[in-house]
């Protein structure tokens, strides 16, 4: 069965600290994978996308991996602001006839003290 | 580019009673989600159109749920009649399948802003 985990759950941390958030998926045969940004009461910003070829990608203070062989993918978030408050979702993308299957992790809830 | 609308943002029904959101994706997107999320939870697919045909609908529960994408533009999202349990925020994505080059990423999905429903 294919799932996506987020740990942690929940997060909080001081401003100014660098933070790795994470995602796990049980199958390793990706297509691609991006992480969302939730704020409370909002849809879903999206952050970064990372190709099943590549390594990682980098978005200002963001940077995100991806190691398909361990089926695991790291936000780093560098410098945690308290604008950086909010829900982080990790979506796994998998190909099938007619286009792609969308998983979703249950996030992980950020709060960054002032 | 203007990005996924909505409507309504927020809706209060009572159970049995019937409700229906609106979502219009981004100019061009040949696809279009409705996902179901729950407090707590991540997003769940409902229904995936490619254009006005139905890719994926395992996950709606086609007793109560119902949607369509006539023209392969805008999509109505429909709920007769309502549960309890569909108490959630209803949210519409959409993609392109334009190739971007080296970084194909035509399966990118933007969101629109989500209807929370509360059914009482």
């Amino acid at each position: 069965k294919q799932e996506v985990t987020q740990i942690p759950a929940a997060l909080s941390v001081p401003e100014g600290e660098n933070l790795v958030l994470n995602c796990s998926f049980t199958d390793s045969a990706i297509y691609n994978l991006q992480w969302f940004r939730q704020d409370p009461g909002k849809g879903l910003t999206s952050l970064l996308l990372i190709q099943s070829s590549q390594r990682e990608q980098t978005s200002g203070r963001l940077n995100a991996s991806l190691d398909k062989s361990s089926g695991r993918s790291t936000l780093y978030i560098a410098a945690s602001q308290p604008g950086d408050s909010a829900t982080y979702l990790c979506a796994v993308y998998y190909v099938k006839t007619g286009g792609f299957k969308t998983i979703f992790g249950a996030g992980t809830r950020l709060f960054v003290k002032a | 580019e203007a990005g996924v609308a909505q409507s309504p943002r927020y809706k209060i029904i009572e159970k049995r009673q019937s409700v229906a959101f609106w979502c219009n994706p981004i100019s061009g997107h040949a696809t279009l989600y409705w996902y179901q999320q729950i407090l707590g939870q991540g997003p769940k697919l409902l229904i995936q159109f490619q254009n006005n045909g139905v890719v994926d609908d395992s996950q709606l529960p086609k007793d109560r749920f119902s949607a369509e994408r006539l023209k392969g533009v805008d999509s109505t999202l429909k709920i007769q009649p309502a549960k309890l349990e569909d108490s959630a925020v209803y949210l519409c994505a959409s993609s392109s399948r334009r190739d971007r080059g080296l970084s194909s990423s035509y399966n990118e999905q933007f969101f629109g802003p989500g209807t929370r429903l509360t059914v009482l």
